[in-house]
């Protein structure tokens, strides 16, 4: 089945230490986007690729980059985690930004920092 | 940029029963109306969609209705089941450009109780 898969599902850092998360899709859609959940609250926008265009929030802080070096895959790279940033992190695809088109959801990697 | 409100923030039904959560926007230039079912531990899964042509969808025990004069749109959920117990999220998109464009602008979500 063509999905959104997002590794790992749990992930535990230290204060300070640097972690990626990786996203992966096999709908070829050409947008993805990284949001921040933190708990009882909706997902908040990171930033998000179009294609290879990035295009990032306003208000995302320096800490949190992205990479996508292909269609599948995208990376959430966050350089000195604080305790603020434990959250759930979840990627979405969809076909275009114009439409809009529906957004797809994977299952979350939840961050817990230490 | 697009406020989305949502209410209630929780809901308690009885299975069987009815639920309607509903939603309202701000930005007269959004078009595309979302509703999501997040599940404890999950991502967000889509559960119906309708766009700013159309006034009514239904797929199932899940429908959903637009007023765009109004700007607010509606889930209703039929027949609840113990399984329909998740958070629900509305979302609003606009295709019309600006800083909206394509992206997703969610309510507060609404912690759904269906008790057996």
């Amino acid at each position: 089945d063509a999905m959104v898969i997002q590794n790992p599902r749990y992930q535990v850092t230290q204060f300070g230490k640097p972690v990626t998360l990786s996203c992966s899709q096999t709908l070829n859609h050409n947008v993805m986007y990284w949001y921040q959940q933190k708990s009882s609250q909706a997902p908040k926008l990171l930033f998000h690729y179009y294609d290879k265009d990035f295009n990032n929030e306003a208000d995302t802080p320096d800490n949190f980059q992205s990479r996508r070096p292909n269609t599948s895959f995208c990376f959430l790279d966050i350089r000195s985690p604080g305790l603020g940033d434990a959250a759930m992190y979840l990627c979405a695809t969809s076909r275009d930004l114009a439409g809009p088109t529906t957004q797809y959801f994977g299952p979350g990697t939840r961050l817990t920092v230490l | 940029g697009e406020n989305v409100e949502q209410h209630p923030s929780t809901l308690s039904v009885q299975e069987g029963d009815s639920a309607v959560i509903k939603c309202t926007y701000s930005d007269s230039a959004s078009n595309y109306f979302p509703w999501y079912k997040q599940e404890l531990g999950k991502g967000p899964q889509l559960i119906i969609d309708i766009r700013s042509n159309v006034g009514e969808k239904k797929d199932q025990r899940i429908a959903v209705t637009l007023n765009k004069t109004a700007k607010h749109f509606s889930l209703h959920i039929t027949e609840t089941q113990p399984e329909d117990s998740a958070v629900y999220f509305c979302a609003a998109a606009s295709s019309a450009g600006g800083t909206s464009y394509g992206k997703l602008t969610f309510g507060q979500g609404t912690i759904l109780t269906v008790h057996p």
